[in-house]
């Protein structure tokens, strides 16, 4: 069945590091990719999508590639801030139903 | 813009008692909102979709006479947990699609719910 698949956290981070975070995911048909943020206390947010594949989104210094080969949607960013501290949650999905990843925890210490 | 409330954001319980969550969009209308559950460390599962003036639909496993959703109006959607039982607690979460906008959900922040 269709499922999301993100690496497991915390992921603790010194400013100015690189970040990746791993998704792969399962899917009937072609979903579109997405990559949510939650800050704490707050509710999900929208960081960035793709809808189709080979397609980058990107949003805030962050990245991913829709990787159709590899069902793969690993988000980057080149240098990340302490205001990056959050959960970060892979999803696919479509007009009505989506599927998201457990979630990881991004730490960045000063 | 695009924002989603809940309400409460904590709410304890004793069992066997019913509690009621409100997802409300409030400044956009929201034809479908959708309510998710949230168990620790693992993936938000979507528990139902709930478009307005119509009965909502339910995923396969989740018991449409213990989460009752009711969508009355455009910015108002409420999950209803009845006779809750310990294992009911969890984080719900709702959200709100804008229109017919297929990719657009704006979430809500979330109810802790603990059901003593």
């Amino acid at each position: 069945g269709d499922s999301v698949t993100q690496m497991e956290g915390p992921v603790t981070l010194s400013e100015e590091a690189f970040l990746t975070i791993n998704c792969t995911y399962t899917a009937t048909g072609y979903p579109s990719l997405f990559w949510y943020v939650q800050y704490p206390g707050e509710g999900l947010q929208l960081l960035l999508k793709a809808t189709k594949a080979d397609d980058k989104g990107s949003n805030k210094g962050f990245e991913a590639t829709y990787r159709k080969e590899t069902t793969s949607f690993h988000l980057e960013k080149g240098s990340v801030q302490v205001s990056d501290s959050a959960v970060y949650f892979c999803a696919h999905g479509g007009f009505n139903k989506f599927y998201f990843g457990s979630g990881t925890k991004l730490n960045v210490k000063p | 813009g695009a924002v989603v409330s809940q309400h409460p954001s904590r709410v304890i319980c004793k069992s066997g008692t019913s509690v009621k969550i409100e997802c409300r969009s409030l400044d956009f209308q929201a034809t479908t909102m959708f309510w998710y559950r949230q168990f620790p460390k693992q993936s938000l599962m979507l528990m139902a979709t709930s478009n307005e003036g119509s009965k909502a639909t339910y995923e396969q496993g989740v018991e449409k006479d213990k989460f009752l959703i009711n969508h009355a109006s455009l910015t108002l959607s409420t999950l209803t947990v009845t006779s809750a039982h310990p294992e009911d607690s969890s984080f719900y979460i709702c959200s709100a699609r804008v229109g017919q906008t297929p990719y657009e959900q704006y979430f809500g922040p979330g109810t802790r719910l603990t059901v003593t």
